[in-house]
């Protein structure tokens, strides 16, 4: 198993670009997320998504989009980059199995190193 | 909402000293994960607690859940080079994963 695989690792926009972030998991995994994580500080959730057509916002939604129409892809789309958006991006899938109050094990993905400027 | 805090937000240890780190949550939990992310890489899962009380071990890593199921700590005995990173809990809050804002540790050599 790959685990969970994102492209690109690195990536530099200039403001006002728009690009799509990859993230495929093989694990038959249900529940996809992404976040972002600023230098030196915790994980946001940007969008998370229960399985293949359903998808909801997080903490920090505005200026992402995503769509999950298979179980194994959940790509974040950003349109109009801005310098507010440099960032990592993480993305992570779990299996959950019902209980909306558990959760397990998050695998997360290497990471996609952007900067927009 | 859930608020999920970390005590301290750094710690910079002798090689060899104890550290702890500690969680609350602002209600009680179904489960307590914790994550450790090296400098530079990704978030990578460590442990997974269910029961009040509940008390695991990883080698030099001691995870422990509260009776109230509010709060759990982790602790690292004699702590060593390899160990510096930022540690994370997370908890599960309706369909998604809250993270605490994480300790990051220092180990000086």
């Amino acid at each position: 198993n790959a685990g969970v695989t994102q492209t690109p690792k690195f990536r530099i926009l200039k403001i006002g670009q728009s690009m799509t972030l990859q993230c495929t998991q093989d694990m038959n995994h249900n529940y996809m997320y992404w976040y972002r994580q600023d230098p030196g500080m915790g994980l946001k959730l940007i969008y998370y998504s229960v399985g293949a057509g359903i998808t909801d916002k997080g903490e920090v939604p505005n200026g992402y989009n995503v769509s999950r129409s298979t179980t194994e892809d959940f790509p974040l789309r950003l349109e109009l980059a801005a310098p507010s958006q440099t960032s990592v991006y993480f993305c992570a899938s779990s299996y959950s199995p019902g209980d909306r109050d558990y959760t397990d094990t998050q695998y997360f993905g290497p990471g996609t190193r952007l900067t927009v400027l | 909402g859930q608020q999920v805090m970390q005590i301290p937000q750094y710690q910079h240890v002798q090689e060899g000293e104890d550290f702890t780190t500690y969680c609350n949550s602002s209600t009680t939990l179904s489960n307590i994960q914790w994550y450790k992310q090296r400098p530079g890489g990704h978030p990578v899962f460590l442990i997974q607690l269910v029961k009040s009380g509940e008390v695991k071990k990883q080698k030099r890593l001691t995870f422990q859940f509260g009776e109230a199921k509010k709060n759990s700590s982790l602790h690292i005995t004699a702590t060593q080079t390899t160990d510096v990173g930022t540690y994370f809990c997370a908890v599960s809050a309706y369909d998604k994963v809250i993270f605490g804002p994480g300790t990051s540790l220092s180990v000086i050599p």
